[in-house]
């Protein structure tokens, strides 16, 4: 079946401290994999996605490597922000358009 | 210009009462979604419609029951409310061909009492 494990929150930084935040999946097929964000009251937003083995996505400083030897779609940043406090959700995508989340990963950023 | 809008977006109510939530997209999808986030922040997909067919359906009681108008449209209909209800539902549109990205809607609180 199709799953997503992401790691456990939540997640505490100081500002322009490095981020990790680990996803794996278990998929059937060849799934495109995604990192979704939920700021405090607002709806999820794409944050980034990758739709094959090797490819990375990136935006806003995050970035995200398909390793299909490893089933695993981690988010990195390189210098957090306050305002990048949020949730962050891993997700896959299968046909038919199915999405499947992880538990969602909740960052805090103080300064 | 909003592309996925819910109404209303606080929606608090008694044990036993029916209620329905709006969602519309004026993204020209033909794909829409309801999902549900507990307290956990778990989401889970309930019900997606495409061309006004239903074509996931996963294990939610038969309370839950979408209507989709138009393509523009999927309501959220759920009868005889429950304690365990009480969630954020988030609707969202997608176009049906390739892996398209899913947009969403900004979410309704529904607190059931």
């Amino acid at each position: 079946g199709n799953s997503v494990t992401q790691m456990e929150g939540p997640v505490t930084l100081s500002e322009e401290a490095f981020l990790t935040i680990n996803c794996t999946y278990t998929a059937t097929g060849y799934p495109s994999l995604f990192w979704y964000v939920q700021y405090p009251g607002e709806g999820l937003q794409l944050l980034l996605k990758a739709t094959k083995a090797d490819d990375k996505g990136s935006n806003k400083g995050f970035e995200a490597t398909y390793r299909k030897e490893t089933t695993s779609f981690h988010l990195e940043k390189g210098s957090v922000q306050v305002s990048d406090s949020a949730v962050y959700f891993c997700a896959l995508q299968t046909g038919a358009n199915n999405l499947f989340f992880g538990t969602g990963t909740r960052l805090t950023v103080i300064p | 210009d909003t592309a996925v809008s819910q109404t209303p977006k606080y929606l608090v109510t008694q044990m036993g009462n029916d209620k329905s939530i709006k969602c519309e997209q004026n993204l020209g999808h033909d794909t829409m979604y309801w999902y549900k986030q507990d307290s956990k922040k778990f989401l889970k997909i309930m019900f997606s419609y495409n061309n006004k067919e239903l074509i996931i359906n996963e294990t939610v009681p038969n309370r839950f029951s979408p209507k989709s108008p138009d393509k523009a449209h999927l309501n959220l209909h759920i009868n005889s409310l429950e304690l365990g209800d009480s969630a954020v539902y988030f609707c969202a549109s997608s176009s049906l061909t390739g892996y398209n990205e899913q947009f969403f809607g900004p979410g309704t609180r529904l607190t059931v009492l």
